[in-house]
């Protein structure tokens, strides 16, 4: 069975810096790999999706990812963040086989934006 | 294009008493998708419905719960007999037919059992 960790619970950026939340998944072949962003008391908007190809994949509001199929990640990443980001960011992961159609979560990173 | 639509967005309960959750997919999807989030968890899948048909209800718990997605009118996950442990946000995704792991969600309902 897949399962996903996310090992940051908090992190803290200030306005404008970079950031990098981290993503390791476990499964036996090259799963499916999401991005979900939840504010607080709302549903879970996708950010980016990865299915297979190009591993560096763009999302919307300037976040990208790349699936590092050797390390079993898949890092979300952008370069500048703004005050409106602030947000749980869930990391989830599809089966393409065998694992029926469900997805599977994260614990989710709780994100900070430092004015 | 409206989204997955949900309702109610926060119900409360007595212990015992019966919870619905109704939840209307995308349009244009046919596959629904039922995750419970507990208070500082991720989600966690509970059952996977095409229209008439349970295909996956392998996170379901096996009493009390139970859900349905009728060929009319929107999918009902319905809990019996609340307890507290239930108290938790209740997300439904939607997809459509062929791309099944692109799960759509809706605002979710958060239920709280007195």
């Amino acid at each position: 069975a897949q399962s996903v960790t996310q090992p940051d619970i908090h992190i803290t950026v200030s306005e404008g810096a970079s950031l990098e939340l981290r993503c390791n998944y476990s499964y036996g072949a090259t799963p499916y790999l999401f991005w979900y962003v939840q504010s607080p008391g709302q549903g879970l908007q996708l950010l980016l999706k990865y299915f297979s190809g190009d591993t560096l994949v763009q999302g919307i509001k300037g976040f990208e990812a790349e699936f590092k199929r050797s390390q079993s990640s898949f890092n979300l990443r952008k370069p500048s963040v703004h005050w409106s980001d602030a947000a749980e960011y869930f990391c989830a992961v599809g089966a393409p086989q065998g694992g029926g159609n469900k997805l599977t979560f994260g614990t989710g990173t709780q994100l900070k934006v430092e004015l | 294009n409206a989204g997955v639509m949900q309702n109610p967005r926060h119900l409360v309960r007595r212990r015992g008493q019966e919870a619905r959750l109704r939840c209307s997919p995308m349009k244009g999807h046919s596959h629904v998708y039922w995750y419970r989030q507990l208070p500082e968890e991720g989600l966690k899948f509970m059952v996977y419905l095409q229209k008439e048909n349970i295909i996956d209800e392998s996170g379901m718990p096996k009493e009390r719960f139970s859900a349905e997605f009728p060929k009319e009118g929107p999918s009902i996950l319905r809990i019996q007999q609340v307890v507290r442990g239930d108290s938790a946000a209740y997300f439904c995704a939607s997809s459509q037919i062929g791309t099944t792991h692109e799960q759509y969600f809706g605002p979710g309902t958060r239920l709280t059992v007195t």
